[in-house]
């Protein structure tokens, strides 16, 4: 089955320790993103990836770092930096960076408590 | 930050009825306009990728409009359907870069 996997789809975390989401694909897609949601607002982006080896702060990068040392997967990190990292995370994947459609995870919900 | 905004935020809509709304985003370096749908538990799923002004796209009973020289989008829903019962998020390419989602329209069909 091809797909994007998001892993853990509930994650709790304390206070000040830095977590990292993992979203992997196999559908040979060369950008990937990772969105936020809060309740009451849509996807914000955090960042993003055209390909291997590189990636762009999306609107909302702050307090979180990203990788992307293979193809299928792009990691996200929060950090103890990022100020309210409760909330609902989407990974995405789509063949090109834009005009194509994207495929999304099932999504990982962070609770920092 | 570009802004990519739809309306109505909620709506109740009687099954059987048809009904449609509205995203809205700068027109200027316009590239793509993207509509999908998010059912409860589930993962956002396409619905149409549109590029070319007067683009219309249809899925079954759901269709979508272009304006790109205005800026708007409409999607249609012909004949409601519970399992219309979804959030339907529209984003934005703007030039060749980043896909920028709106609020999006939770859309709740009444039996």
């Amino acid at each position: 089955d091809g797909g994007i996997t998001q892993s853990p789809k509930y994650l709790f975390r304390k206070e000040g320790q830095n977590v990292t989401l993992s979203c992997e694909q196999n559908l040979n897609h060369d950008a990937m993103y990772w969105y936020r949601q809060d309740p009451g607002q849509g996807l914000r982006l955090i960042y993003y990836s055209q390909i291997v080896n590189d990636f762009q702060k999306g609107d909302i990068a702050e307090g979180y770092s990203v990788s992307r040392e293979k193809k299928e997967s792009f990691p996200l990190t929060v950090t103890s930096a990022q100020k309210n990292p409760t909330a609902f995370y989407l990974c995405a994947s789509s063949i090109l960076i834009s005009g194509t459609e994207a495929f999304f995870g099932q999504g990982t919900r962070l609770t920092v408590v | 930050i570009l802004n990519v905004e739809q309306s109505p935020q909620s709506l109740h809509v009687q099954e059987g009825d048809s009904t449609n709304f509205t995203c809205s985003f700068p027109s200027s370096n316009f590239y793509a306009l993207h509509w999908y749908r998010w059912e409860t538990a589930k993962s956002p799923e396409a619905l149409f990728v549109m590029t070319l002004n007067g683009d219309e796209k249809k899925k079954g009973r759901i269709s979508a409009t272009l304006n790109t020289k205005e800026g708007y989008s409409y999607l249609y829903i012909k004949g409601s359907q519970p399992e219309d019962s979804a959030t339907y998020l529209c984003a934005f390419n703007f030039g060749n870069e980043k896909l920028t989602f709106g609020t999006g329209t939770r859309l709740t069909i009444i039996p």
